[in-house]
């Protein structure tokens, strides 16, 4: 496709519930973002891979968030058990090398009830 | 903990005014974004700057680089240009760190 993909677009889950998101890159693209953005807010960095390596994981909020990018270029965003105030939108967006643009999936909206 | 701001939070204004949106940033960056997000729809970049000024359509971005300082222009606004306006800076690394948006409507 020609953007950043990211699925589901919606997901709803039960407190304590673990959920995976999905990230599809532009295919290419070196660096991929991981951000939470709460309502009202701008987003909030969680992660960084630089192709397959995380090179920064400072944003994630709890050891209950966990991603990979194994092969370099989809990417999973985990939450176990989740909590209520883990409800936001989750984006991913994707660079290619050097100083080019960022570009953003559409985010998936999470809530947890 | 936000090292990006803007203003102002919010922004209200009859079609065809001219609009201006600020981002200030507390240490040198090497890029800043400006992006443009819809009510339930992702985020567009619609600039990215280093230096200087960029044009694009009726939008205009500029950066001071002394001064931590970027503005965003849009002239002869439309009730389409309403958004949510963010800023994003690059300090050193590759983190990109967001302002909180601004919410522009534009009123026919």
């Amino acid at each position: 496709g020609a953007g950043v993909s990211q699925s589901p677009r919606y997901k709803v889950a039960k407190r304590g519930q673990d959920v995976a998101l999905r990230c599809d890159p532009i295919s290419g693209h070196v660096s991929l973002f991981w951000y939470q953005q709460a309502l009202g807010q701008g987003p909030e960095f969680l992660t960084y891979f630089q192709n397959e390596a995380q090179l920064d994981k400072s944003g994630l909020p709890s050891d209950r968030f966990f991603a990979e990018r194994p092969e370099g270029s989809v990417s999973t965003l985990k939450i176990q058990r989740t909590q209520q105030e883990d409800s936001a939108v989750y984006l991913c967006a994707s660079r290619a090398e050097g100083g080019s643009p960022l570009h953003f999936g559409n985010g998936t909206r999470l809530t947890v009830t | 903990k936000n090292e990006v701001e803007q203003s102002p939070q919010n922004l209200t204004a009859q079609e065809g005014e001219f609009i201006t949106i600020n981002c200030s940033y507390s240490v040198g960056i090497s890029a800043l974004h400006w992006l443009q997000q819809h009510p339930g729809g992702g985020i567009v970049s619609l600039f990215m700057l280093s230096s200087g000024k960029k044009k694009h359509g009726r939008l205009i971005a500029t950066i001071n680089i002394q001064e931590k300082h970027s503005s965003l222009h849009i002239t002869a606004s439309h009730p389409r240009d309403s958004a949510v306006y963010i800023c994003a800076v690059r300090f050193t690394g590759n983190q990109f760190y967001f302002g909180t948006g601004t919410s522009l409507t534009v009123i026919p």
